[in-house]
């Protein structure tokens, strides 16, 4: 079946210590999104991808860094600069065109040591 | 901007009772809208959609029509189960493929 893999479910950083979390898709989907999500507040958009070797900043894109070397994956590194990182990530992808529903995985709980 | 306004606050029901989740939005041109449903400790699933006005999405036995004269998509459901337990968020399509969402409400149904 095609979809979303996110891994790993649950990670936990030390201060000071970069962390990535994955992100790989099997639906020849074209854009990729990566969210964040804190209790009450929605999904807040850090960074997104339409095509390989390219990417734009979402709202929230400081402390955090990506790459989109393959069509399939787009891991999202979240750095040590990021000083409130606890959450759940939640990574999503889409084909091109306009209004289409984007498909998410089942998300990274990242919690801080 | 985009955004997208959910009510505020969980909403608690018992089964088999009648639910309702407004949600308005603010957009320029003409955006597709979406439902999502979250269940704990997961994604989000596309639960429903609309792509133009007097639309009616509907599954699951959920349904939301487009309603632009008033700017809204308010979800239904004539009878919910206790597995219709789970955070529910209205989306609207952004330029770019992105989506702005509401901040989601949290639905209890108690057996």
């Amino acid at each position: 079946d095609g979809g979303i893999t996110q891994s790993p479910k649950y990670l936990f950083r030390k201060e000071g210590q970069n962390v990535t979390l994955s992100c790989e898709q099997n639906l020849n989907h074209d854009a990729m999104y990566w969210y964040r999500q804190d209790p009450g507040q929605g999904l807040r958009l850090i960074y997104y991808s339409q095509i390989v070797n390219d990417f734009q900043k979402g709202d929230i894109a400081e402390g955090y860094s990506v790459s989109r070397e393959k069509k399939e994956s787009f891991p999202l590194t979240v750095t040590s600069a990021q000083k409130n990182p606890t959450a759940f990530y939640l990574c999503a992808s889409t084909l091109w065109g306009s209004n289409q529903p984007q498909h998410f995985g089942d998300g990274t709980r990242l919690s801080i040591l | 901007g985009n955004s997208v306004t959910q009510m505020e606050g969980p909403v608690t029901l018992s089964e088999e009772a009648f639910l309702t989740i407004n949600c308005t939005y603010t957009a320029t041109g003409y955006p597709s809208l979406f439902w999502y449903v979250q269940y704990p400790g997961e994604g989000l699933q596309l639960l429903l959609k609309a792509t133009k006005a007097d639309d009616k999405g509907s599954n699951k036995g959920f349904e939301a029509t487009y309603r632009k004269e008033t700017t809204s998509f308010h979800l239904e459901k004539g009878s919910v189960q206790v597995s219709d337990s789970a955070v529910y968020f209205c989306a609207l399509s952004e330029r770019n493929n992105r989506l702005a969402f509401g901040k989601g409400n949290q639905v209890v149904v108690i057996p």
